[in-house]
């Protein structure tokens, strides 16, 4: 089955950063591309960043693109989002999501495996 | 980007009873690029149907999907007590992707 646990969520000042992670398992991490996906409390659901089953090819919502950044190391079945100049807004849960196809050039499709989600909490 | 508007924002009926639920994009959606997701409270979402009429694995035959370019429908024919939750879709034929508002699905 698959797995995909994310880790790093927490209360943040406005400003500082945070450094999310999601360790995956029973699936071939390196054939896929992965997406970090949000939600704040009550609300729906916004796409945040998507990666490319080698890296190459990375993509960011608008909301978040030069303060985010989406990383992944295959060799250990791990992405990661580096969130810096957090903001209010970014209050969210923080889903680690499996695309089911590998994002070459950044062709993106949708999800079939979620994580549980990490809280992000963003206020002084 | 693709603003996609799904309606009503909630529908309240009674289990037996066939829901039909509204997703309408901005502009035309390549190939019915589109998906819907179930998600139940303090769960994450589901994947439901994807290339807007096929079933994921398990999902059972009263979810019916259908659609092309602009407007998708997501139908359940007979309400079970387990169906009621919210449901989002999501377009993936263009980036950004983007997810519809949410329709909740309560029982009357």
């Amino acid at each position: 089955d698959v797995q995909l646990v994310e880790s790093g969520g927490g209360l943040v000042q406005p400003g500082r950063s945070l450094r999310l992670s999601c360790a995956a398992s029973g699936f071939t991490f390196e054939d896929y591309a992965m997406h970090w996906v949000r939600q704040a409390p009550g609300k729906g659901l916004e796409w945040v960043s998507g990666i490319s089953f080698n890296g190459g090819s990375r993509g960011y919502a608008d909301s978040v693109k030069g303060r985010f950044t989406i990383s992944r190391d295959n060799t250990e079945k791990s992405l990661y989002l580096q969130m810096n100049s957090l903001r209010a807004e970014d209050t969210a849960f923080y889903y680690c999501v499996k695309d089911v196809v590998t994002g070459y050039r950044g062709n993106w499709y949708y999800f079939d495996s979620w994580g549980q989600g990490v809280l992000v909490t963003v206020s002084s | 980007e693709i603003v996609l508007t799904q309606s009503p924002g909630t529908l309240s009926l009674s289990p037996g009873e066939r829901a039909t639920l509204s997703c309408r994009a901005s502009q035309s959606i390549n190939s019915s690029y589109l998906a819907w997701y179930q998600q139940k409270p303090g769960q994450a979402p589901r994947l439901f149907i994807y290339g807007a009429s096929s079933r994921a694995t398990g999902i059972p035959d009263r979810f019916s999907g259908s659609g092309s370019g602009t407007d998708f429908t997501l139908t359940i024919s007979r309400l079970e007590p387990e169906d009621f939750a919210v449901f989002y879709c999501q377009q993936y034929g263009s980036s950004p992707l983007t997810f519809g508002g949410g329709t909740n699905v309560e029982i009357k």
